[in-house]
């Protein structure tokens, strides 16, 4: 069974700087795609950056990005800039490329400070 | 982008009774969506998956009968709580998509039962 661990429960960080949320995972499979999702207080998931376990460049979407490492099965999202609007739950999620059920890690608490 | 609904967004219920889900895809057929339970300041976890036109698939340690699904159309899936009671109180989340790597969630729905 696949598995996503996330170690840091609550993190934070000052406006304006940035910040590195870690997660690993445990797969058999060699196909497959990760998520980053933000909750926000209203509890809607938004999805944050999305990453192709056969693509070897990291992605990346505006501020965020990812260091995906797929043999030691990391795959941690590096917030910049960071501003309040960021301050949520972060998700990070497995999902096996044939099917579309996704495996959460516990999650990490993200606020940024004025 | 494509959007997914769920109604009611939020329901109280006496204890003993029963409470319907629904979880709608506005702008795409969905063979299948998922079901999620996520309690307070905690992950998502996966309850079943609802396949249109036949039984859904549920996770182990979920009931099946205290948790009926139904998903008769393309772009409707139902959950049902039955004889609910106070520790059914949680948020429920469904997800669907045009494919397993375009997934969306809806904006869930918070059940308390009393």
């Amino acid at each position: 069974a696949q598995t996503v661990t996330q170690s840091q429960p609550e993190m934070s960080v000052q406006e304006a700087e940035t910040v590195t949320l870690s997660c690993t995972y445990d797969t058999s499979e060699n196909n497959y795609y990760l998520f980053w999702y933000k909750q926000p207080p209203s509890r809607q998931m938004i999805l944050v950056i999305r990453q192709e376990a056969y693509k070897q460049q990291n992605a990346t979407e505006n501020r965020f990005s990812v260091n995906f490492q797929k043999a030691a099965k990391s795959f941690s999202l590096k917030i910049s800039d960071s501003q309040l609007g960021d301050t949520a739950m972060y998700f990070c999620a497995y999902r096996y490329t044939n099917a579309g059920k996704s495996t959460f890690g516990d999650g990490t608490t993200l606020t940024v400070k004025p | 982008g494509a959007v997914v609904s769920q109604h009611p967004s939020r329901v109280i219920c006496k204890s003993g009774t029963s409470v319907k889900i629904e979880c709608r895809s506005l702008d795409f057929q969905a063979t299948t969506m998922f079901w999620y339970r996520q309690f307070p300041k905690q992950s998502l976890m996966l309850m079943a998956t609802s396949n249109e036109g036949s039984k859904a698939t549920y996770e182990q340690g979920v009931e099946k009968d205290k948790f009926l699904i139904n998903h008769a159309s393309l772009t409707l899936s139902t959950l049902t709580v039955t004889s609910a009671h106070p520790e059914d109180s949680s948020f429920y989340i469904c997800s669907a998509g045009p494919d397993y790597y375009e997934q969306y969630f809806g904006p869930g729905t918070r059940l308390t039962v009393t």
